[in-house]
């Protein structure tokens, strides 16, 4: 099984700086199978990134995803008070999925 | 326009039996595999299990091998959830999901509201 660690567990900031997101499976996964997801309280996750840099429709250009093979970015440019959630990385190289921790972005 | 909605959970003591299902509306049930993915309130998501187009392979996460069974009803559009012998740990909001795409690397698309399980006596 595939461990995802995200660091950092909480990120403070304002809106309208940048939020940089970061997930390190513990091995290599295959064609970039990995997803992000954008989840608020009582809700659930929303697709934001797949393929490692896919947006997912509808989703705002200020999110972007980055990196290959162990190391994976999501950032987000500019944030909005909306993007204020907690933030999931998923890879999906096998059938036996694997979901990171998680990083709160909670507002500095 | 794609709607997956989940229901059975419940309170229930340890030991005992639950079956959550999930009616699928809005596209091709069949051809797509579905997931369970469960969250412990305030924590972070866990795959519980997962099911192919024809319902011939499953896969479990180790800890409830052997005490759910994941099923699927391909002419009325459901999943189902089989879960029994359940402990305090099973406690949580269960999920199910749909692929973004037909094939079996495809990360979870859409997700219903949820149905929460509480395991306590």
């Amino acid at each position: 099984e595939i461990v995802l660690t995200q660091s950092p567990g909480t990120l403070s900031l304002s809106p309208g700086e940048r939020a940089t997101l970061s997930c390190r499976p513990s091995q290599s996964v295959a064609s970039s199978f990995l997803a992000w997801y954008q989840q608020k309280p009582g809700q659930a996750p929303r697709l934001l990134i797949y393929d490692g840099s896919t947006r997912a429709t509808g989703i705002p250009d200020r999110f972007s995803g980055s990196g290959s093979g162990t190391d994976f970015t999501l950032t987000i440019s500019r944030l909005e008070p909306e993007d204020f959630a907690v933030y999931y990385c998923h890879q999906y190289g096998s059938p036996l999925w694997t979901f990171g921790l998680g990083t709160k972005v909670e507002i500095k | 326009e794609v709607q997956l909605m989940e229901s059975g959970g419940d309170l229930v003591q340890p030991g005992g039996s639950l079956r959550l299902s999930c009616a699928a509306s809005g596209f091709p049930f069949s051809n797509y595999w579905m997931h369970w993915v469960r969250q412990v309130p305030g924590k972070g998501l866990e795959r519980v299990a997962n099911i192919k187009q024809d319902g011939r392979e499953k896969y479990y996460v180790d800890s409830v091998k052997g005490r759910f069974t994941i099923s699927r009803d391909n002419a009325k559009k459901s999943l189902f959830l089989e879960m029994n012998s359940l402990r305090v740990d099973d406690t949580g909001v269960y999920f199910c999901a749909r692929g973004l795409s037909t094939s079996r690397f495809s990360p979870g698309a859409f997700w219903g509201q949820g149905t929460l399980v509480t395991v306590s006596s």
